[in-house]
């Protein structure tokens, strides 16, 4: 079956550690994005990456990493320049076909804890 | 540069009732406009889009939202909710491009919706 895998499913880091978040998509999606969630804000973009060996900041790109070496894998990294790094945090991708936009398919998360 | 606007963050209506839950956008340009679904600890699910083919856009699971430009509203309605309706609901814009930029959503604060017996 296609679709988005996030893992782990639940992580727990220590203050000052940074934390790598996998996703892997199998849809063939050009398009991969990470999400952060936390309660009352909706969810609000970190990075976004169109093709293989690019990507963009999103609205608040501050304290993270990412890379994007195969087009299946968008792996996120939570650095210890983060100052609140304890969310929920969500994987998506997309056809991005360049004609407008496409609807993006999310994995099930990652619950991230600092403890 | 366009925003969301959803009015109430929690709704309670008796299963059985209708439900309505409310999205405003903001968009200089004509918008696609999106509600998405979240089960508690799960990712998000797509229930309908709006992309300018049609008003009034069905989506899965009896959800059914209305796009009013002179009102710049999107709101989700289902005439008779569920228990296993109860969920977060996130009303999300992008405006259309043909660059191959990929599509960035931009995301309401979301709905709770409870459904009483």
């Amino acid at each position: 079956d296609g679709g988005i895998t996030q893992s782990p499913k639940y992580l727990f880091r220590k203050e000052g550690q940074n934390v790598t978040l996998s996703c892997e998509q199998n849809l063939n999606h050009d398009a991969m994005y990470w999400y952060r969630q936390d309660p009352g804000q909706g969810l609000r973009l970190i990075y976004y990456s169109q093709i293989v060996n690019d990507f963009q900041k999103g609205d608040i790109a501050e304290g993270y990493s990412v890379s994007r070496e195969k087009k299946e894998s968008f792996p996120l990294t939570v650095t210890s320049a983060q100052k609140n790094p304890t969310a929920f945090y969500l994987c998506a991708s997309s056809i991005d076909r360049g004609s407008g936009p496409d609807t993006q398919y999310f994995g099930p998360g990652t619950r991230l804890t600092v403890l | 540069a366009q925003s969301v606007t959803q009015l109430g963050s929690h709704v309670s209506v008796s299963e059985g009732a209708l439900v309505l839950l409310r999205c405003n956008y903001s968009s200089s340009v004509p918008p696609y406009l999106f509600w998405y679904v979240q089960y508690p600890n799960q990712g998000l699910q797509l229930l309908l889009k709006y992309t300018s083919a049609a008003t009034l856009v069905k989506g899965i699971n009896g959800f059914e939202a209305e796009f009013k430009k002179s009102e710049t509203s999107f709101h989700l309605t289902k005439p008779s909710a569920h228990m296993s309706d109860a969920a977060e609901y996130f009303c999300a814009v992008s405006v259309g491009v043909n660059t191959g930029t990929a599509s960035k959503l931009t995301f309401g604060t979301g709905t709770r919706l409870q459904v009483t017996l």
